[in-house]
């Protein structure tokens, strides 16, 4: 079975761009999630899906950023426009249930914005 | 402010030694669990705890929840140059699915 897949593994972007980030999670799992680690900080939870409903938002910095999961199946995480703090490493993770179901994390997506 | 506070930040022992990290909190958690994380992959499930003391082994490492669900433990015996690696703790409530991450802890064993 195909883990959590992510694409890029790797985007450099000049600050001001767009940048779209893609998640595939496992088939079959309902939920999906959006972490990132930024410089020096812990891997913080930004928001989370259940099929293409958003369930949980509350960690989305603010409104530069865009999900979206048309169909429940693979999401999208696009920043517009980039600014220099959102450097970091993008993680995706997807489960079958909600509460404490194992998520499944994803390889990460290194975003630098020079 | 950190909800989960991990130490040491940094480890580096010898083959064979047994070492202990910690996770701490002033929030009570539902749940527990640590994980491991290698360079360019995500972070990999190891363990959940969920009674309050409960304790799980998993071959050579050992996982501990306080009595108040506030804080755990990952005690290590006899380290290998297989467990390098990023360990981190995260917490879960109940009313939630996102996870919350420690800091972690960057663990190097040396031959």
């Amino acid at each position: 079975e195909a883990g959590v897949t992510q694409f890029p593994s790797h985007s450099v972007i000049e600050k001001g761009q767009t940048v779209t980030l893609r998640c595939d999670p496992i088939s079959g799992h309902d939920n999906l999630y959006w972490y990132r680690r930024v410089m020096g900080k812990e891997i913080k939870f930004l928001l989370h899906f259940v099929k293409e409903s958003k369930q949980d938002e509350s960690g989305m910095p603010n409104n530069r950023f865009l999900a979206e999961r048309t169909g429940g199946t693979y999401s999208t995480l696009k920043v517009q426009p980039a600014e220099l703090e959102d450097s970091g490493v993008y993680f995706c993770a997807s489960s079958q249930d909600q509460g404490g179901d194992e998520q499944y994390f994803g390889p990460g997506t290194r975003l630098t914005v020079t | 402010t950190q909800l989960l506070e991990q130490s040491p930040q940094f480890l580096s022992i010898q083959e064979g030694e047994n070492l202990t990290v910690y996770c701490n909190s002033s929030s009570v958690f539902s749940s527990l669990q640590w994980y491991r994380q290698e360079p360019g992959e995500g972070p990999v499930l190891l363990v959940t705890v969920v009674t309050g003391g409960e304790v799980k082994k998993l071959k050579r490492l050992t996982f501990q929840f306080g009595d108040a669900r506030k804080d755990s433990s990952l005690h290590i015996t006899a380290a290998q140059p297989g467990d390098t690696g990023l360990y981190l703790c995260a917490g879960l409530y109940s009313s939630a699915s996102k996870i919350i991450f420690g800091s972690g802890t960057r663990l190097s064993i040396r031959p």
